[in-house]
């Protein structure tokens, strides 16, 4: 079946340690974003691309960066910039073209920094 | 700045009873509108969208919402409410020129016997 793959479900991280979240999607999408979720701020966009090798700030890009080497693949580096880590996050893919835009989400990965 | 915003955090309801859980988005020439719903620990799943034509629009499990224009909301609907239905429910709109959606905070609706 065709979804979104995010790995590690869950993971640690001291402080002052970077940490790659891993994304792929097996859906032929050409979009990917990845967005942050605290509890009772919903969710906020962090990075998206549109297409291979160009990605886009979203609203709270500081202290995070991302790749898109793979049409299937946008990982996303938390760095030890990121002042406030610990979160849920989500990354999602659509089609890119003309209309609406409806995203498909993975079922997350949960960064605790200890 | 473009915004969404749901005005109940928390919204607490018995079995069988309606609800309604609202929001309202920032004005824009034209918008597409959707409602994800969030079990614990999992990701989102698309439960309803609009995108044109009629203005109510409605989910295989029961939900429904109407887009209103004039008042900016996209409030979303249900006449009687499962124990199964308890989840966390969020509005999110697609503004011209931005292809990342803008989510709101997100509502909680806890379904008790």
């Amino acid at each position: 079946d065709g979804g979104i793959t995010q790995s590690p479900k869950y993971l640690f991280r001291k402080e002052g340690q970077n940490v790659t979240l891993s994304c792929e999607q097996n859906l032929n999408h050409d979009a990917m974003y990845w967005y942050r979720q605290d509890p009772g701020q919903g969710l906020r966009l962090i990075y998206y691309s549109q297409i291979v090798n160009d990605f886009q700030k979203g609203d709270i890009a500081e202290g995070y960066s991302v790749s898109r080497e793979k049409k299937e693949s946008f990982p996303l580096t938390v760095t030890s910039a990121q002042k406030n880590p610990t979160a849920f996050y989500l990354c999602a893919s659509s089609y890119e073209g003309t209309g609406a835009n409806v995203l498909t989400f993975g079922a997350g990965s949960r960064l605790t920094v200890l | 700045a473009q915004s969404v915003t749901q005005l109940d955090s928390q919204v607490p309801v018995f079995e069988e009873a309606p609800v309604e859980l609202r929001c309202n988005y920032s004005s824009s020439v034209s918008v597409y509108l959707f409602w994800y719903v969030q079990y614990p620990n999992q990701g989102l799943q698309l439960l309803l969208k609009y995108l044109s034509g009629s203005t109510l629009v409605e989910s295989i499990n029961g939900f429904e919402a109407e887009f209103n224009k004039s008042q900016t909301s996209f409030h979303l609907r249900k006449p009687s409410v499962h124990i199964s239905d308890t989840a966390e429910y969020f509005c999110a709109v697609s503004y011209t020129g931005r292809r990342a959606l803008t989510f709101g905070s997100g509502t909680r609706l806890q379904v008790q016997p």
